[in-house]
């Protein structure tokens, strides 16, 4: 099956913009969604379809796809940011789905 | 409200069967797939398979077919997953989710149980 690669850890000061990326050729083929999961708490979905937002999502959660790379990223980060971020993808085997390994965001 | 509700925490031994459940409300449960995400103590999101309510139709993940069943009861919008003889290895937060899963495109998992916990030792 395909895998999803993600960096462990990114740091981010009170107010700036980070980034967040997931490669894997799987990407090419299918759209990436982004969860958010703070301590103690079930994932949420933060980004679907690569680029789009559910409802409650604050706009400052924004997510793009280019290639085999996707990205989520969070435009005046916030300290409630602060969480564990994985990527998602339909893998190629029928009905299939995958994780990335996840970030840990720490908003300084 | 859309929600899924999982069942309480579970402490086993070795060897020991168990079966936990996610209800779901709010919705039609016939018409999403709903899967299993394990999490180990400290580590990420792992993806276990899915169940279609609808008509019992079942995906697993390579890693985890033949260690688990998932089953659902559609007359009671309940989903399960199921071990015959559990590990060690087994001791993790297990989470139902709600897949917008379809057959050309995939939209991630939008409803979240609230997480079940499996303890298993002797």
């Amino acid at each position: 099956s395909s895998e999803l690669t993600q960096d462990p850890a990114v740091s981010v000061a009170l107010g700036q913009t980070v980034r967040i990326t997931c490669q894997g050729d799987i990407l090419t083929s299918y759209y990436a969604s982004w969860y958010q999961q703070k301590p103690g708490q079930a994932p949420v979905l933060v980004i679907y379809g690569n680029n789009n937002r559910p409802s409650g999502i604050p706009d400052r959660f924004s997510g793009s796809n280019s290639g085999n790379t996707a990205s989520l990223t969070i435009t005046g980060a916030q300290a409630e940011d602060e969480a564990d971020y994985y990527c998602n993808c339909r893998d190629n085997n029928d009905y299939h789905v995958i994780f990335g390994g996840g970030t840990k965001v720490t908003v300084l | 409200e859309v929600q899924l509700v999982q069942s309480g925490a579970e402490v086993k031994k070795p060897g020991e069967s168990l079966k936990i459940s996610c209800k779901g409300s709010g919705y039609s449960f016939t018409s999403y797939w709903i899967g299993w995400v394990r999490q180990m103590p400290g580590k990420g999101l792992e993806w276990m398979g899915i169940i279609y309510p609808g008509d019992s139709d079942t995906r697993y993940s390579p890693s985890f077919q033949g260690q688990v069943t998932i089953s659902a009861d559609k007359s009671i919008s309940t989903a399960y997953l199921q071990w015959s003889s559990l590990k060690a290895s087994d001791t993790a937060m297990y989470y139902c989710a709600s897949h917008q899963l379809y057959r050309r495109n995939y939209y991630g998992m939008d409803v979240w149980g609230q997480g079940t916990t499996v303890t298993v030792s002797s």
